[in-house]
């Protein structure tokens, strides 16, 4: 079975600032993707970065980078130069061999001007 | 390119009836995938459809059904609607691959009453 853990519910960054949101997980596949979605009050879930498990390089796009420590089965998202647009809630998911998306609790991200 | 769609948007509804939910896919996409979203369980995935054929399932009882058309588009059904069935209902299309990335609607916001 595939677990994704977020074990912040809340985290609070300054406008400009940087910061880190944190997920592990947990799977027997050797083949799957990791991914960060962003959920705004609009309920919308929008994909924010994608890694794939074979590549050794750390997915960025733009300011949202990754770091991804497959050993450690640890995926954490970087946020530089954060905006008032970044505040939302964040999924952490996985996608396995069953294509199915497990989905971590969530964590609501607020930016303070 | 069109981003997924769902219909409708809003939907309030009394217990014991029945309802169904529509998502068409973005264009070239074959699958599509349903989730739904409550504030105690999170999000929990309900079914796969893939070339018009469900290739993948959920633990939610049988009163949750889907199908796919030819065209992709999809619908789900849900029969005998419980208090518990109050949820965000998100559609996710992908081209098919397994793991592939996912692409999500606006969802459907269903009250029962």
């Amino acid at each position: 079975a595939q677990t994704v853990t977020q074990s912040q519910p809340e985290m609070s960054v300054q406008e400009a600032e940087t910061v880190t949101l944190s997920c592990t997980y947990d799977t027997s596949e050797s083949d799957y993707y990791l991914f960060w979605y962003k959920q705004p009050p609009s309920r919308q879930m929008i994909l924010v970065i994608r890694q794939e498990a074979y590549k050794q390089q750390n997915a960025t796009e733009n300011r949202f980078s990754v770091n991804f420590q497959k050993a450690a089965k640890s995926f954490s998202l970087k946020i530089s130069d954060s905006q008032l647009g970044d505040a939302a809630m964040y999924f952490c998911a996985q996608a396995g061999a069953n294509s199915k998306l497990t989905f971590g609790k969530g964590i609501t991200l607020s930016v303070r001007p | 390119k069109a981003g997924v769609t769902q219909t409708p948007r809003y939907l309030i509804k009394t217990r014991g009836q029945q309802v169904t939910l529509s998502c068409s896919p973005i264009s070239g996409h074959r699958s599509v995938s349903w989730y739904q979203q409550t504030p105690g369980q999170g999000l929990q995935f309900l079914f796969e459809y893939f070339s018009e054929t469900q290739r993948n399932k959920g633990n939610f009882p049988g009163r949750f059904s889907g199908r796919q058309f030819s065209n992709s588009r999809s619908e789900m059904n849900v029969s005998t609607l419980e208090l518990g069935d109050s949820a965000l209902y998100l559609c996710a299309s992908s081209l098919g691959g397994r793991p592939e990335t996912q692409y999500f609607g606006p969802g459907t916001r269903l009250l029962v009453l």
